[in-house]
């Protein structure tokens, strides 16, 4: 079964201190992976994509296959980061041309000053 | 400069009232998601279309339905809420086929049932 698990509902670091939001997936076949970001009061937008390998707002994420993880990484964190963030999972969607995303059920990023 | 747009951002419905939530995007994508997230879940995925090919997940109830007039449009029937049914439902888009293409979504219909 397809599944993504984010085991933390709320992680809180110091500014300036390194965060890591972990993910874990179950896939069958090569997964198309995702990070997406809810700030307060907006919509939910992509952060990052794994085959990309880029670094957005100082994020970088990368797939381990062999752990079938996809954690999310900072070096140093902002109060601006404070947000929610969902792995996500693309797969295959069957009997259909189109692509289904996979979500976990979040954790909450909180920054202190 | 939204580009999905859901309405409205909040529905207060009776239970077992039909309610139909609307949403639009100026994107031109193929693809349009709906999405139903209850507190501290993950975004469930109801269903989805590609252009006008409707696919259902196994475990949608049967109480959801959907309707897509054309590519701008699609629109979330609930026959009977029930209590159960009180979630943020999102809306979301994206092109076609590819396995990374990015889904952009709306702000969310809040619906509560009384």
């Amino acid at each position: 079964a397809q599944r993504v698990t984010q085991p933390e509902k709320l992680l809180s670091v110091f500014k300036g201190a390194p965060v890591e939001l972990k993910c874990n997936y179950s896939y069958s076949g090569s997964p198309e992976l995702f990070w997406y970001v809810q700030y307060s009061r907006q919509r939910l937008q992509l952060l990052l994509r794994h085959i990309s390998r880029e670094s957005i707002k100082g994020f970088t994420a990368d797939l381990n296959k062999g752990e079938t993880s996809f954690h999310l990484k900072k070096p140093f964190a902002q109060e601006e980061d404070s947000a929610m963030y969902y792995c996500a999972l693309s797969s295959e969607a069957m009997y259909s041309s189109a692509s289904k995303i996979i979500f976990g059920s979040g954790t909450r990023l909180s920054i202190r000053p | 400069d939204a580009m999905v747009i859901q309405n409205p951002r909040y529905q207060v419905t009776q239970f077992g009232k039909p309610v139909t939530l609307s949403c639009s995007q100026t994107l031109n994508h193929n693809v349009m998601y709906w999405y139903q997230q209850k507190s501290s879940q993950a975004p469930k995925l109801l269903f989805h279309y590609y252009d006008k090919d409707f696919n259902n997940e196994a475990d949608t109830p049967d109480n959801f339905q959907s309707r897509r007039p054309n590519t701008s449009f699609c629109f979330l029937d609930i026959r009977s809420p029930g209590l159960g049914d009180a979630a943020m439902y999102l809306c979301a888009t994206s092109r076609s086929r590819g396995l990374n293409t990015e889904a952009f979504f709306g702000q969310g219909t809040r619906l509560t049932v009384v």
